[in-house]
C-alpha cells in the first residue's frame, strides 16, 4: 500500500522560510512523478509544483523562484523548500502521486503551513 | 492557466441524482481525455474517484460516474447518500511542460 506522510509545516512570519517533508512508503520517490498541491483555508485546490521522474519540476506562477523541490532518494522523501513566505501561501500542503495521465492518487494527509506576524 | 469554472453547489434528496459540471476550454479539457474527478470531506485530504475522464478506480462505487463533451466534463452522482456529502474537484491536464489545473470545486449537500 502507498503512503505518503507531509510534515513540517508550522507558524512562520512574512519573509520567512520553511521546508516541508513528503515521506513516502510503497512507491520509490525518484522513479515516480511527484506533486504538491495547497488548499487556503475555505478554498479550492490549488497545483503548487510536479517533478517528474528524471528530475524535471515545473512551478506554478505564483510559487516560481521562490519555492524549490528536491528529493532525497536514501530517505524516499520529497521536498518543498519556500522562501519569501507571504501571507497568500497560508494553506494546507499536500503531497500526491501523479500518474501520467495526470490524476492524483494517493494523496498525503496534508500539513498547515500558516504565514502571520 | 485559468480554474476549471464548477457550479459553487448543488444538492439533491437520499437516492436521487445531482451533476456537477466542470468547464475549461480546448486547451485543457476539451484538449485531452484526461479529466479527473476529487471527493474531499471536512478536514480530510482529496480522494480520487474518477480519472481518465470516466474511469473509477478500485473501490469507488459505480454510483459515480462521469463523462465528457466539448470543454465540459460531468460528474454524476446516483443514489445520493448522506456519505456523499462533500467538496468535488475536477481536473485536467494543460499540456505538456505546464501544470494541470484545478476546478473550483462544488460543495454537495444531501438534503
Amino acid at each position: 500500500e502507498v503512503q505518503l506522510v507531509e510534515s513540517g509545516g508550522a507558524l512562520i512570519q512574512p519573509g520567512g522560510s520553511l521546508r516541508l517533508s513528503c515521506a513516502a512508503s510503497g512507491l520509490t520517490v525518484s522513479r515516480t512523478q511527484m506533486s504538491w498541491v495547497r488548499q487556503a483555508p475555505g478554498k479550492g485546490l490549488e497545483w503548487v509544483s510536479v517533478t517528474f521522474s528524471g528530475g524535471d519540476t515545473y512551478y506554478a506562477d505564483s510559487v516560481r523562484g521562490r519555492f524549490t523541490v528536491s528529493r532525497d532518494n536514501s530517505k524516499n522523501t520529497l521536498y518543498l523548500q519556500m522562501n519569501s513566505l507571504t501571507a497568500e501561501d497560508t494553506a494546507i500542503y499536500y503531497c500526491a502521486r501523479e500518474y501520467y495521465t495526470n490524476y492524483f492518487d494517493p494523496w498525503g494527509q496534508g500539513t498547515l503551513v500558516t504565514v502571520s506576524s | 492557466q485559468s480554474a476549471l469554472t464548477q457550479p459553487p453547489s448543488a444538492s439533491g434528496s437520499p437516492g436521487q441524482s445531482v451533476t456537477i459540471s466542470c468547464t475549461g476550454t480546448s486547451r485543457d479539457v476539451g484538449g485531452y481525455n484526461y479529466v479527473s474527478w476529487y471527493q474531499q470531506h471536512p478536514g480530510k485530504a482529496p480522494k480520487l474517484i474518477i480519472y481518465e475522464v470516466s474511469k473509477r478506480p478500485s473501490g469507488v462505487p459505480h454510483r459515480f460516474s462521469a463523462s465528457k463533451s466539448g470543454n465540459t466534463a460531468s460528474l454524476t452522482v446516483s443514489g445520493l447518500q448522506a456519505g456523499d456529502e462533500a467538496d468535488y474537484y475536477c481536473s485536467s491536464y494543460a499540456g505538456d511542460n505546464s501544470l494541470g489545473v484545478f476546478g473550483t470545486g462544488t460543495k454537495v449537500t444531501v438534503l
